[in-house]
């Protein structure tokens, strides 16, 4: 297997364009995440998603953020507008359902966003 | 809500000294814990975990850590560190049994390894 893929791996834009960043999970894992890491603030949980449904968004920043999922193979984290203090690395991260919750989290490489 | 506490946020050492990075939660139920390492430009990968059996558990590249109930700790732990090791780590955690989605990662702490 591949491994999780995002794309694009960098992605330099100006501020109020509209950014959408996107996520190839491993195939047949039931559960997806979506973080952001900042020196400042460290590794947050954004949103996650069990069986393409989204659980808890209770980490999204604010309205300018949203996440979805529209088929088991794929995931899409979009900002819009982009403002320059959303400039950080976004990684997705799949696991599998099974093993109550023992399974390892499998990240992918991460999409450096810098807003300029 | 659980939180997971890593003490130290840089660590410095060098090489062949030992290593102990700590971590503590605050979820009372069962746990499954986790550390994970990222290289310098790279992601997040595990590194070990545990959640059931021997409370010392032994990972990848020479890594071991002790879960330790009665303290809600879950140290890792390097006899001699290399240069290489140089990385970010992280500890994580959920809860077991109830197969809860999300993991609570701690912040982090970035360990320099000096030749």
């Amino acid at each position: 297997d591949a491994g999780v893929i995002q794309s694009p791996r960098h992605e330099v834009t100006e501020m109020g364009q509209e950014v959408t960043l996107r996520c190839k999970p491993i195939s047949g894992h039931d559960y997806l995440f979506w973080y952001r890491q900042t020196m400042m603030r460290g590794l947050e949980l954004l949103i996650y998603f069990n069986n393409n449904v989204p659980i808890d968004d209770s980490g999204m920043p604010e309205d300018r953020f949203s996440a979805k999922m529209p088929n088991a193979s794929f995931s899409t984290l979009k900002i819009q507008p982009s403002e320059p203090r959303d400039s950080a690395v976004y990684f997705c991260a799949s696991r599998t359902a099974g093993g109550w919750g023992t399974d390892t989290q499998y990240f992918g490489p991460g999409t450096r966003l810098t807003v300029l | 809500a659980q939180s997971v506490s890593q003490h130290n946020h840089h660590v410095i050492l060098s090489e062949a000294a030992s290593l102990e990075l700590g971590c503590n939660y605050s979820y009372g139920g069962t746990v499954n814990l986790f550390w994970y390492v990222q290289y310098p430009g790279q992601h997040l990968q595990l590194l070990l975990k545990y959640f059931s059996g021997d409370p010392l558990v032994k990972g990848i590249k020479g890594f071991e850590a002790e879960f330790i109930k009665s303290k809600f700790s879950f140290n890792l732990r390097k006899p001699s560190v290399q240069w290489s090791d140089t990385a970010e780590y992280f500890c994580a955690v959920n809860r077991g049994l109830t197969n809860a989605g999300k993991s609570t990662f701690g912040d982090g702490t970035t360990l320099t390894v000096k030749p």
